[in-house]
């Protein structure tokens, strides 16, 4: 079965600080996608990054970093220079290949940008 | 570039009716899923299709029931409508196994 931990329900900063989302996920199968998704307040569900079992290279993308660790299974999410509009519900979620295609989220982190 | 369109955005409804949302896909996507969120949970996976049929099922009760189309549009199909059933309800495209994109979601209330 695949599992994905997100421990910190809730985070709030002050706009500007740097802040790491953590996720650590759980699988007995060798190949399978990691996933960040964002639920700003509006509801939608945004597509933020992939990242295949086989790639530990780190991904940097403007403000946003991910760095995925499968010594530890872990898949974390760093935001450079925090600001308000990053204020949403981010979800890490595991898809494996082998089973069903289908997302496994984590409980999701609670983020709050505060000016 | 199109997204996924959800229909309606909004629904209310009463115990024991019953609901149809509706999916239309990113075009030339051709599997679709659907996904159930309730109030501060994270999404839970209910059904899926690919080239128009089952590909999954998840935790969807037997109330519920789904299709995909030939023009691959999807539509959730749910009877006897219970209070618990109020949430949002997500729809998802990929192309075959890839990236899934999410519409904007319905919301459905149960009074």
């Amino acid at each position: 079965a695949q599992k994905v931990t997100q421990a910190q329900t809730e985070i709030s900063v002050v706009e500007k600080e740097d802040v790491t989302l953590d996720c650590v996920y759980e699988t007995r199968d060798t190949t399978y996608y990691l996933f960040w998704y964002k639920q700003p307040p509006s509801g939608e569900l945004v597509f933020l990054i992939r990242r295949n079992s086989f790639d530990e290279q780190n991904e940097i993308s403007g403000r946003y970093s991910w760095n995925f660790q499968k010594s530890t299974s872990s898949f974390n999410f760093t935001i450079t220079a925090s600001q308000v509009v990053d204020s949403a519900v981010y979800f890490c979620a595991l898809i494996s290949v082998q089973g069903a295609q289908k997302l496994v989220f984590g409980q999701g982190t609670r983020l709050t940008i505060n000016p | 570039a199109a997204g996924v369109i959800q229909s309606p955005r909004h629904l209310i409804k009463e115990k024991r009716e019953t609901a149809t949302l509706k999916c239309y896909p990113i075009p030339r996507h051709d599997t679709v899923y659907w996904y159930q969120q309730g109030p501060g949970q994270d999404p839970q996976f209910l059904i899926s299709f690919y080239e128009k049929m089952q590909s999954d099922k998840g935790s969807i009760p037997d109330r519920f029931s789904a299709q995909q189309f030939s023009d691959y549009h999807s539509e959730l199909n749910m009877s006897s409508l219970e209070l618990g059933d109020s949430a949002l309800y997500f729809c998802a495209s990929s192309l075959q196994w890839d990236i899934q994109y999410f519409g904007a979601g319905t919301r459905l209330s149960v009074l």
